[in-house]
């Protein structure tokens, strides 16, 4: 079946610092992938997608790459700030709209 | 614009209660999602409504779980005797979508959490 996984957390870095957080993903096909980021204390909000193979989704300075070869998309950002603190989730969509997520990782910045 | 509502925000309930959850999903959006996320997990489907069409019920977990929704308005999931298994946040999401292309971005809500004691 589909499924997602992704790094495990906390993932504490410092304000500055290089982040990458790894995703992988098991579908047949073509699914669109998406990471998703919880802010403390709010909902789910979409952070970026890719809908075909080589994509690169993008905003607030976070890039992820379609990758069927190696089924990843990994979620990197040359330099965190202490507000992008959050839970990020990978997720992929196969079919209508349903989305399967992964576990979620928890990003801590410091200062 | 208001984005997509739920209500209660936090549900503690006592074991063998039932409890009603509430979603107003965005105005005008077409299809309605219901996703739960266990402490410390990803979340997990639960039904999808989109428009009069009969609703996608397989994520429920049992026969305890149903949940109604009235055209494109407002959904309530129902959780009859509830065990300490279901505490978990539910969250409520909605999106505009056209010809079933499965294309459109979901919008959730901030979510109910519900302790089971």
């Amino acid at each position: 079946g589909n499924s997602v996984t992704q790094m495990e957390g906390p993932v504490t870095l410092s304000e500055e610092a290089f982040l990458t957080i790894n995703c992988t993903y098991t579908a047949t096909g073509y699914p669109s992938l998406f990471w998703y980021v919880q802010y403390p204390g709010e909902g789910l909000q979409l952070l970026l997608k890719a809908t075909k193979a080589d994509d690169k989704g993008s905003n607030k300075g976070f890039e992820a790459t379609y990758r069927k070869e190696t089924t990843s998309f990994h979620l990197e950002k040359g330099s965190v700030q202490v507000s992008d603190s959050a839970v990020y989730f990978c997720a992929l969509r196969k079919g209508y709209n349903k989305l399967i997520f992964g576990a979620g990782t928890r990003l801590a910045v410091h200062p | 614009g208001a984005g997509v509502s739920q209500s209660p925000s936090n549900k503690v309930t006592e074991k063998g209660k039932d409890v009603e959850l509430r979603c107003d999903p965005i105005s005008g959006h077409t299809a309605l999602y219901w996703y739960r996320q266990r402490l410390g997990q990803g979340l997990e489907f639960l039904i999808y409504f989109q428009g009069n069409s009969a609703p996608d019920k397989s994520g429920l977990p049992s026969d305890r779980f149903s949940a109604e929704r009235t055209g494109e308005s407002v959904s309530t999931l129902t959780i009859q005797r509830t065990q300490q298994e279901d505490s978990a946040v539910y969250l409520c999401a909605s999106s505009f979508t056209q010809g079933g292309a499965g294309t459109d971005t979901q919008y959730f809500g901030p979510g109910t959490r519900l302790t089971v004691l």
